[in-house]
């Protein structure tokens, strides 16, 4: 079935630093591809999405390119902040429900 | 923010008995879920309704039962509780024609003993 596979976390990172967190998929068909942010203590909430091939979202900073020919959608930011410390989840949909990877919890040290 | 709250927030209980958790949005939404969430897991959907009483299985849906008798209210229900059933519970809606985008409430922490 279709799956979605995240790197292992924790990642920990000095302010300022780049971050990429990788996310491939396994899915029939096109899905649309998603990252989700969890903040301490909070829901899941809507990061960024892109709904076909070579789409790009983008959100806060942060940006993830839907690569069909790598099954690949990796979150990307420039210069992360301490306050970008949370657990992101990569995603897709397949009919009326959306499929989660296990989680990435990201650290941002001061 | 969706309206969306679930409750209680909070809850211990003892194996064996059972629970129910409740799930309110003042969106009007027609989709709604319920995940839980574990270490090394991540998000596993439960149950999910796509409108009043109209409701399916998800991922692990084994121990679990749902109700949904009004648009509003999702109900999700542990007829006996396990140990295996500690976990953070999440509520979601979606909108008709929007389900790619999910709104999630605040979680319900339930541990059982």
């Amino acid at each position: 079935g279709d799956s979605v596979t995240q790197m292992e976390g924790p990642v920990t990172l000095s302010e300022e630093a780049f971050l990429t967190i990788n996310c491939t998929y396994t899915a029939t068909g096109y899905p649309s591809l998603f990252w989700y942010v969890q903040y301490p203590g909070e829901g899941l909430q809507l990061l960024l999405k892109a709904t076909k091939a070579d789409d790009k979202g983008s959100n806060k900073g942060f940006e993830a390119t839907y690569r069909k020919e790598t099954t690949s959608f990796h979150l990307e930011k420039g210069s992360v902040q301490v306050s970008d410390s949370a657990v992101y989840f990569c995603a897709l949909d397949r009919d009326d429900k959306i499929i989660f990877g296990k989680g990435t919890r990201l650290h941002i040290l001061p | 923010d969706a309206g969306i709250t679930q409750s209680p927030r909070h809850k211990v209980t003892e194996t064996g008995t059972p629970v129910t958790l409740r799930c309110h949005q003042t969106e009007n939404h027609r989709y709604m879920y319920w995940y839980r969430q574990d270490p090394g897991h991540g998000l596993r959907l439960i149950h999910y309704s796509y409108g009043v009483k109209d409701t399916d299985k998800g991922e692990v849906s084994d121990g679990y039962s749902v109700s949904r008798s009004k648009t509003e209210d999702f109900l999700l229900t542990l007829e006996s509780a396990t140990s295996s059933q500690t976990s953070v519970y999440f509520c979601a809606i979606s909108e008709e024609g929007k389900i790619d985008t999910q709104y999630f409430g605040p979680g319900t922490r339930l541990t059982v003993l």
